[in-house]
């Protein structure tokens, strides 16, 4: 089954500057890659989305980038704001099945 | 339009007890996730029902776990004989379809047993 990998699994960043949070997978078959960012206590949301159609989406301060040969897909937040602090979550699904895998999770901390 | 509930938000449990845990859905969704979250992990995925039908249960224990969506009311996650063990935040999420369609979180059930 697929496995998914997200690293680092801390992120500690002055605020303004870029984050970046990178995943692999495992199953070349996945062909969908969302983002959830959680708040402390809160439930998960999701943040953005891409296909496997497409290399790269944006929207606004946040990008995502997938390189489909090396099974790698990555998260960019731009101008980073104290807001941006929360847990976020990688995933890949395909469409042989229905369920979305996640990795285990970035905390971003984002200093004064 | 309401978003995904759960309830109870939080649930407290001893050993042996039965822990049920209900998800109602967004309006219009038929396909229910279930997940657990332990401290300081990610989400895991125990099982995908769709109403009346259980597709996919690779995630959930054999043992003392299942899951149902009836044609009404809500999905219902129960474990049986909790151990301490099953102390975790448990995350039900709704779709319109497969996963392609974004998946909409619920606000969980802490489950904590004594």
């Amino acid at each position: 089954g697929e496995n998914v990998e997200q690293h680092p699994s801390t992120l500690s960043v002055q605020e303004g500057d870029s984050a970046v949070i990178k995943c692999t997978y495992s199953d070349s078959a996945s062909n969908y890659f969302p983002w959830y960012k959680q708040e402390l206590g809160k439930r998960p949301q999701l943040i953005i989305d891409i296909r496997s159609n497409v290399g790269e989406k944006k929207d606004q301060r946040i990008a995502v980038t997938l390189n489909k040969t090396a099974k790698h897909f990555s998260l960019h937040i731009t101008e980073t704001q104290p807001e941006d602090s929360a847990v976020y979550f990688c995933a890949a699904a395909s469409d042989r099945d229905d369920k979305i895998i996640f990795g285990k999770g970035t905390r971003l901390h984002i200093l004064p | 339009n309401a978003g995904v509930m759960q309830n109870p938000r939080h649930l407290v449990r001893r050993r042996g007890q039965e822990a049920r845990l209900r998800c109602s859905p967004m309006k219009g969704h038929s396909h229910v996730y279930w997940y657990r979250q332990l401290p300081e992990e990610g989400l895991k995925f125990m099982v995908y029902l769709q109403k009346e039908n259980i597709i996919d249960e690779s995630g959930m224990p054999k043992e003392r776990f299942s899951a149902e969506f009836p044609k009404e009311g809500p999905s219902i996650l129960r474990i049986q004989q909790v151990v301490r063990g099953d102390s975790a935040a448990y995350f039900c999420a709704s779709s319109l379809g497969n996963s392609y369609n974004e998946q909409f979180f619920g606000p969980g059930t802490r489950l904590t047993v004594l």
